[in-house]
């Protein structure tokens, strides 16, 4: 069975820190996605990674695949207030073109 | 450019009631879904949709039901409300290709008293 593991549930920081949440698994996933979720809206998809080893940035925030490709971190650089969300990472089921497999997410608080 | 629109965004429902909750997008996806989002559980699946006239179970549909009569539109029918139905619930849409990304609506937020 696929699972993902995301680390830690919940994080809250001052604006202007860094922080890195994790997404963890035992499996190998062909790619990850991360998604944002913001109050009262679903999630948005931010970046798919897809190599071993890749590392994708976006602004402030970094994404890198494991090299094994069982793992994946989101690093953000100066954590702003609207960064604040729910992140989520995600990975395809083994033999699907559809099926996502879904960590239960990061609730990040960033205070002013 | 209205992507996936959901209707409720609100429901409260007493127990034994039933009602549906309406998904339709407007980017020829042909994949659907229906997932629920409880505190500390994630995203977990209910039903869902490879094509027009194609329904399959996820992980919890007990208490639910869909039909796909069209590309665009996904119900989700609750047949008899009960208070573990309590959830917030997303429609979601996607193409079949490779790491195409899924497409959430807003959520509909309902409380089963």
């Amino acid at each position: 069975t696929q699972l993902l593991e995301q680390s830690p549930q919940f994080l809250s920081i001052q604006e202007g820190e860094n922080l890195t949440v994790y997404c963890n698994s035992s499996s190998v996933f062909s790619s990850l996605q991360w998604y944002r979720q913001e109050p009262g809206e679903g999630p948005v998809l931010l970046v798919t990674v897809v190599t071993g080893g890749e590392v994708k940035k976006l602004k402030r925030l970094t994404f890198q695949f494991g090299d094994a490709r069982k793992d994946s971190s989101l690093h953000i650089t100066a954590a702003q207030p609207g960064d604040t969300g729910l992140y989520l990472c995600a990975g395809p089921e083994s033999d699907s073109n559809y099926q996502l497999i879904w960590g239960a997410g990061t609730k990040l608080i960033i205070k002013p | 450019n209205a992507g996936v629109t959901q209707t409720p965004k609100f429901q409260v429902l007493k127990t034994g009631q039933s009602m549906t909750l309406q998904c339709a997008q407007d980017m020829n996806h042909e994949y659907m879904s229906w997932y629920r989002q409880d505190p500390g559980m994630g995203l977990r699946l209910i039903h869902y949709s490879v094509g027009a006239g194609i329904t399959d179970q996820g992980e919890v549909p007990n208490g639910y039901n869909v039909s796909r009569s069209t590309t665009e539109d996904f119900p989700l029918r609750l047949l008899s409300a009960a208070p573990s139905q309590t959830s917030v619930y997303f429609c979601a849409s996607k193409t079949g290709v490779g790491n195409s990304p899924l497409h959430f609506g807003n959520g509909t937020r309902l409380t089963v008293t």
